[in-house]
C-alpha cells in the first residue's frame, strides 16, 4: 500500500530534550515535507526536500532540522524542542503537482 | 509572502450545493490546490488547477482565474460524510513549495 509513514503518533517530551519524528514513503516520491498545524492558523511549511541531499527552508523553520539522505526516508529533528513547538506535526511526499500524501501525523507535547 | 484567504466557516443542509472561495496572493503561482481534512486525519488531496476553467471530479469541482488570484472548490449533493476542513493551497516557485491557507470548516446539517 502506498503510504506515508510517521513515528510516533503522539509525544509528550521536556523542554530541551532533543527528538527526532521519523518520516518514510514508499512510492519513490522525490518531492517530501514537513508541516505544521496550529489552531487558526492552518498548515505551515517546516522545511521541503526537493531530492536526496536537497533541502530548503519553509515558512516556519526556526527551532528544526531536518535531512535527506535516502529517497524514502526525511527525519524531522528538534535539538532543543520548546513549548512553542507543541503542536500536530504531517510528513508529506509528492512525485509533482499532483498532490501530496500526507502521514497521519505526530501529536507532540513539550512540557 | 504568500496568503491565501478563505472564510473560516461554512453551513449547508445535505444535499445541497456549497461554494468555498479562496483568493490569494502569491508570487511564482504555479497553480491551486485543495484538501480535505477531517478532525484528527491527514489532509488528503482533492483537486488541482494549474490553467483558469473548472475542473470536475465526481461531485467536487474546482476553478480557477489566475488574473482574478481567485478559485473556489465546489460541493454538490452534499453529504454528512463532508463535514470537513477545507484547505486551498498554492504551488510556487521550482521546489515544489505549497502554502496553504486557513482553512474552511465544513458544516453539513439535516
Amino acid at each position: 500500500e502506498a503510504q506515508v509513514t510517521q513515528n510516533p503518533r503522539y509525544l509528550i517530551t521536556v523542554t530541551g530534550k532533543k527528538l527526532t519524528v521519523t518520516c518514510s514513503q514508499n512510492m519513490n516520491h522525490e518531492y517530501m515535507s514537513w508541516y505544521r498545524q496550529d489552531p487558526g492558523l492552518g498548515l505551515r511549511q517546516i522545511y521541503y526536500s526537493m531530492n536526496v541531499e536537497v533541502t530548503d527552508k519553509g515558512d516556519v523553520p526556526e527551532g528544526y532540522k531536518v535531512s535527506r539522505k535516502e529517497k524514502r526516508n526525511f527525519p524531522l529533528i528538534l535539538e532543543s524542542p520548546s513549548p512553542n513547538q507543541t503542536s500536530l506535526y504531517f510528513c508529506a511526499s509528492s512525485v509533482g503537482f499532483l498532490g501530496y500524501t500526507f502521514g497521519s501525523g505526530t501529536r507532540l507535547t513539550v512540557v | 509572502g504568500q496568503s491565501l484567504e478563505q472564510p473560516s466557516e461554512v453551513t449547508a443542509v445535505e444535499g445541497a450545493i456549497v461554494q468555498i472561495n479562496c483568493t490569494y496572493q502569491t508570487s511564482g503561482f504555479y497553480g491551486l490546490s485543495w484538501y480535505q481534512q477531517h478532525d484528527g486525519g491527514a489532509p488528503t488531496f482533492l483537486s488541482y488547477n494549474a490553467l483558469d476553467g473548472l475542473e470536475e471530479t465526481g461531485r467536487f469541482s474546482s476553478f480557477l482565474s489566475r488574473s482574478d488570484s481567485y478559485g473556489y472548490l465546489l460541493l454538490q449533493e452534499l453529504q454528512m460524510k463532508d463535514s470537513a476542513s477545507y484547505f486551498c493551497a498554492s504551488y510556487t516557485g521550482g521546489g515544489n513549495k505549497l502554502t496553504f491557507g486557513t482553512g474552511t470548516q465544513l458544516k453539513v446539517e439535516l
